[in-house]
């Protein structure tokens, strides 16, 4: 199957710095790449669609400002948390669905994930 | 308003079967997919169930019903390692995935 990576899985920062995490498809082209958070004990939400060479499109209550989303290249996502507090803390998760025959089975691939601990 | 609605937790014996039911009721329906998280790490694809009726797939198997709005994830021979938890997504007309908040799976030897 397609493979995302995720990196790195974990990082732990002061309150008030910033944080870059790369989303990468591997062995596919992804147009659309999208972003999760999950906090412990809930499901996955959906925070923004990456979108390559345009802008991304951000889910209702997620600041665009704070989460900087930069999707350059149809292999490579990044998620900037700005100036990240500790309520930032939490598990965020990329993922892609493979668009590359273009033919999408809908099926989502899944980054191993990125711990964040703010201090 | 789209909801997907699955037990919140479930235990079960090693070696025995254990159902996971989910309801939804999502604007438009593209597919219903059930994926496997295991503490800390990120989800893994189980299945996905567009057509009506069972896809079995060793020892897990999905169910499908449109009309109910109704699907199952069937794990059988249960092993310790299925301890985690089960996602259930669907697929809305606008290609968006909609998750439920997933059942956790305990398993006891």
């Amino acid at each position: 199957g397609a493979v995302v990576s995720q990196h790195p899985s974990w990082v732990i920062c002061k309150s008030g710095t910033s944080v870059k995490i790369e989303c990468r498809s591997l062995d596919f082209q992804a147009t659309t790449m999208f972003w999760y958070r999950q906090f412990p004990k809930q499901s996955l939400m959906l925070m923004a669609t990456s979108n390559e060479g345009s802008k991304a499109t951000y889910e209702q209550g997620v600041e665009k400002d704070k989460f900087l989303i930069n999707h350059a290249s149809l292999t490579l996502s990044t998620l900037t948390v700005t100036s990240a507090h500790p309520e930032d803390s939490s598990f965020y998760i990329c993922s892609a669905r493979d668009q590359t025959s273009g033919f999408d089975t809908g099926e989502l691939f899944f980054g191993e994930g990125s711990r964040l601990t703010v201090l | 308003g789209q909801n997907i609605d699955q037990p919140t937790e479930m235990t079960a014996t090693e070696g025995a079967i254990v159902q996971i039911n989910c309801t939804y009721q999502t604007s438009g329906f593209n597919g219903l997919f059930w994926y496997q998280q295991h503490a800390g790490e990120a989800p893994t694809f189980l299945s996905y169930n567009v057509l009506d009726g069972l896809e079995e797939k060793g020892r897990f198997s999905s169910f499908l019903s449109r009309s109910k709005g109704y699907s199952y994830l069937l794990l059988k021979e249960l092993q310790m390692k299925d301890s985690a938890s089960y996602l259930c997504a669907v697929m809305d007309s606008n290609y968006q995935l909609i998750w439920g908040a997933g059942t956790k799976l305990i398993i006891k030897p």
